[in-house]
């Protein structure tokens, strides 16, 4: 089955430990992306990678760092978490340029940092 | 940073009553724009991608047209169900890879 799995779903920490969350698609797909969904905002775009080693970032990138180092993983690691960062987190991937093609979301991970 | 608008931003029909959406875009530097299903608890869901002014895609009951001129996207539903019921948000792509979500409109179906 053509999927985006994420791990964990859900994660309470604290502030300050270090974290990541996987992202891993099957659909052989180059362009994977992470964004974070708060209350009252549309989905905005973390960071972006268009091919393996390849990665950009998107419109709110401050306090995360990614890594392509596989065509099928795209982690999101928080190095240090604030507050701030409690949200709710989805990973997509697509076959084609973001721009043309569809994009497949992962379950969503549901990150409260205390 | 773009500015996408969606409008209503929720919204109650009866079922079989047909109803539309507006997604607003800046129409400078246009790429695409997406048109996603978010049902409560699950993931957004690819519904269209629309990339030339006047562009009209269909799926079922839903359709979606385009005009990039004036940077706006309509989203229909014809004779709504309960089972239509969800988040439909729509994305604009107007530099590079970036992605701007509009924050999205409810539909309730009501039976």
């Amino acid at each position: 089955e053509a999927q985006v799995t994420q791990n964990p779903r859900y994660l309470i920490t604290v502030t300050g430990k270090k974290l990541t969350v996987t992202c891993s698609q099957n659909m052989n797909h180059e362009y994977m992306s992470w964004y974070r969904q708060d209350p009252g905002l549309g989905l905005r775009q973390i960071y972006y990678s268009m091919n393996v080693e390849v990665t950009d970032k998107g419109d709110v990138p401050e306090g995360y760092k990614v890594s392509r180092k596989e065509k099928r993983n795209f982690p999101l690691i928080l190095e240090s978490p604030s507050p701030n960062q409690t949200s709710l987190y989805f990973c997509a991937s697509s076959g084609t340029a973001f721009q043309f093609g569809e994009q497949y979301f992962g379950p969503g991970t549901r990150l409260t940092v205390t | 940073i773009l500015n996408v608008e969606q409008s209503p931003q929720s919204l109650h029909v009866q079922e079989g009553d047909s109803t539309n959406f507006t997604c607003s875009f800046p129409s400078s530097n246009f790429y695409a724009l997406h048109w996603y299903r978010w049902e409560t608890a699950k993931s957004p869901e690819a519904l269209f991608v629309m990339t030339l002014n006047g562009d009209e895609k269909k799926k079922g009951r839903i359709s979606a047209t385009l005009n990039t001129k004036e940077g706006y996207s309509y989203l229909y539903i014809k004779g709504s169900q309960p089972e239509d019921s969800a988040t439909y948000l729509c994305a604009s792509a107007n530099t590079g890879n970036q992605f701007y979500f509009g924050t999205g409109t409810s539909l309730t179906v009501i039976p």
